[in-house]
């Protein structure tokens, strides 16, 4: 089993349509979770941090369940911009290092 | 402005040639990491380092070397010993201070080998 998984998509939604993406992960001591935003041919861009049970940011909410091994990331409303890639990460190697998916792409529509 | 600066943007180079890619950053930030990323994969760690002359191998560090004199500095370089050197190569630091883990990422160098 890879230690990070994402479903690759594409995630086809039409403009203001709720989605929600999922990332299991293998190592139950993992303590740390992040999801970035990456547009086509640019760097990622850190999105949000999970280090408890969830968090939220406007349109944006991530959630860990420990329980089952998986991190979401659900979008409200969606707009356009939102079309991307988006990839999540786990801290690993004793906090020295980030251990990414292979990303799930969005791709927003009229 | 603070950041995170990578050049080129673009690099072509001949097989068998020996190439550097630059990483400075300005954030003041500890910790600094080199990724390479190819299509439908995900970011994989080649190198990285915590300290000022001190670096550790990630994942897939053969055919790649590092140094670290400078605490704004990270150069690596993609050496003929790597098989496949054709890439999307990703720099990234953190603070290490502050009970925090977020790297963040310079905009990349896509280099490409023929």
């Amino acid at each position: 089993r890879k230690e990070v998984e994402q479903d690759p998509g594409p995630f086809n939604v039409p403009e203001g349509a709720t989605v929600a993406f999922n990332c299991t992960y293998s190592n139950s001591a993992s303590q740390s979770f992040f999801w970035y935003r990456q547009d086509c041919r640019k760097e990622p861009k850190l999105l949000m941090s999970v280090y408890s049970s969830g968090n939220e940011d406007g349109r944006f909410t991530a959630q860990l369940n420990r329980a089952s091994q998986y991190i979401s990331l659900l979008i409200r409303d969606s707009k356009l911009s939102d079309s991307a890639t988006y990839l999540c990460a786990i801290l690993t190697g004793g906090g020295n290092k980030l251990t990414f998916g292979t990303g799930t792409q969005l791709k927003v529509e009229l | 402005d603070g950041g995170i600066t990578q050049s080129p943007k673009y690099l072509f180079r001949k097989e068998g040639q020996n190439v550097t890619l630059s990483c400075e950053q300005n954030l003041n930030h500890d910790a600094m990491y080199w990724y390479r990323q190819d299509p439908g994969q995900g970011l994989r760690l080649i190198y990285y380092s915590q300290i000022v002359n001190d670096f550790q191998k990630g994942d897939i560090a053969e055919g790649y070397s590092v140094s670290r004199e400078k605490k704004e500095s990270f150069p690596l370089t993609v050496t003929s010993a790597q098989k496949n050197p054709t890439a999307f190569y990703l720099c990234a630091s953190r603070m290490v201070a502050v009970s925090s883990y977020e790297q963040y990422f310079g905009p990349g160098t896509r280099l490409t080998v023929t």
